[in-house]
């Protein structure tokens, strides 16, 4: 299995609150993305990072940050959660080629009240 | 851009039978397919791949998927259905480019119930 840690695993915060959530690999591979799953929508992209310091937008952004200070490490922060953002959270890594599969965490279950 | 859909959100077979999990994409480029299963309270787990070079792909537990060009398909398919066997699966497609920087376009996910 491929090194992926997410934490924490299980978060509930109150609305208007900042969250930070974290994802640390030990496969030194230089992609990383977070997506959020919903029933009825499957996962969509929030951000993802190409390399240190290189981070990009996916399709579902709003309200969503993030940074990568170093290459084993990708955080996802509200700024002031919503109850909307009340989701699953996973982290999930790729190499370059020829493996082109991502790697998922185990997932960090985030509620807003 | 690219997309997939995966026709069923639910599917419900008897142990034993055939396991049939539908999926088709959309891109402008040659896609790179994927399957992944999804077990309750867990991540997703990559079932099997196609990267462009055999047609038909075999996986992990059984599975195997069939990629049809003219029909842009990448049906999943199972001989007999187990009950360990029922999760959620998802199909992904990819251009396998790093100038996309990898990214996948998920289904919505189809979960599979198996009967005894």
């Amino acid at each position: 299995d491929a090194g992926i840690t997410q934490s924490p695993r299980h978060k509930v915060t109150e609305t208007g609150t900042p969250v930070t959530l974290r994802c640390h690999q030990t496969e030194n591979h230089r992609y990383m993305y977070w997506y959020r799953q919903d029933p009825g929508h499957g996962l969509r992209l929030i951000h993802y990072s190409y390399g240190v310091k290189d981070t990009d937008k996916g399709e579902v952004s709003d309200g969503y940050s993030v940074s990568r200070s170093k290459t084993e490490d990708f955080l996802l922060t509200l700024e002031s959660a919503t109850s909307s953002q009340t989701s699953v959270y996973f982290c999930a890594i790729t190499g370059d080629l020829p493996s082109v599969e991502q790697f998922f965490g185990p997932g960090t279950r985030l509620t807003v009240l | 851009a690219q997309s997939v859909t995966q026709l069923g959100s639910h599917v419900s077979v008897s142990e034993g039978a055939l396991v049939l999990l539908r999926c088709n994409y959309s891109s402008s480029v040659p896609p790179y397919l994927f399957w992944y299963v999804q077990y309750p309270n867990q991540g997703l787990q990559l079932l099997l791949k196609y990267t462009s070079a055999a047609t038909l792909v075999k996986g992990i537990n059984g599975f195997e998927a069939e990629f049809k060009k003219s029909e842009t398909s990448f049906h999943l398919t199972k001989p007999s259905a187990h009950m360990s066997d029922a999760a959620e699966y998802f199909c992904a497609v990819s251009d396998g480019s790093g100038g996309s920087n990898y990214k996948l376009t998920f289904g919505k996910g189809t979960l599979l119930t198996v009967n005894p």
